[in-house]
């Protein structure tokens, strides 16, 4: 079981927007900031946000992060079928002094 | 290209011994913090180890711990990750990662712990 939890699937169709929340406790986002990965299966995970709402260059302005207490989302907006991929939220666990992920979300683009 | 490449992974029996290499090019490899995540197939990611810029500071999983061994050489621009006592559940790809974000990944390398 993860330290930080995720929905495992999240859907929807092309043009809407998704959100996929990750929860957690004061010792990671509560006092943390939160970083968000995708992962195409069977390819390396690419960081997609940091830290909580700053986009790496090249990830386009759909993305978008957000944190409010110990919980944080990542919105997806004008959804494409190219966004069908794994997404983890992580951050720094100040207790088990290491890094903790989500368990991931599955985006289905219907 | 901004570029790491992981080898050293392959089939191992229980008990055994591998060590990792994640070789960095184009990347100002001495200026990051390393992180080793591995990824059991079908699962999500977990974060095995990291290890500040000078080697000064080093974090372990706490399943690994005793058992795995996190370095660097800046020098020659390389991460490494000398597993023993290696066991079944520790199958997974394992990626190397660089920088306090991790923002940038190799492709991996799989370690297959089987008898």
């Amino acid at each position: 079981q993860s330290v930080l939890t995720q929905p495992p699937s999240a859907s929807g169709t092309p043009g809407q927007t998704v959100t996929i929340s990750c929860s957690g406790s004061s010792s990671n986002i509560g006092s943390q900031s939160v970083t968000w990965y995708q992962q195409v299966p069977g390819t390396a995970p690419k960081l997609l946000m940091f830290p909580n709402t700053q986009r790496p260059s090249g990830v386009p302005d759909r993305f978008s992060g957000s944190k409010s207490g110990t919980s944080a989302s990542l919105a997806i907006s004008g959804l494409q079928s190219e966004d069908e991929a794994d997404y983890y939220c992580a951050t720094w666990d100040t207790s088990l002094s290491g890094w903790v992920f989500g368990g991931g979300t599955k985006l289905t683009v219907l | 290209e901004v570029q790491l490449v992981e080898s050293g992974g392959g089939l191992v029996q229980p008990g055994g011994s591998l060590r990792l290499s994640c070789a960095a090019s184009e990347f100002t490899f001495s200026t990051y913090w390393m992180t080793w995540v591995r990824q059991a197939p079908g699962k999500g990611l977990e974060w095995v180890a990291n290890i500040k810029q000078d080697g000064s500071e080093k974090y372990y999983m706490g399943s690994v711990k005793g058992r795995f061994t996190i370095s660097r050489d800046n020098a020659k621009n390389s991460l490494y990750l000398q597993m023993n006592g290696l066991r079944v559940e520790d199958s997974a790809v394992y990626y190397c990662a660089g920088g306090d974000y991790m923002h940038v990944w190799g492709k991996g390398t799989t370690v297959t712990v089987s008898s």
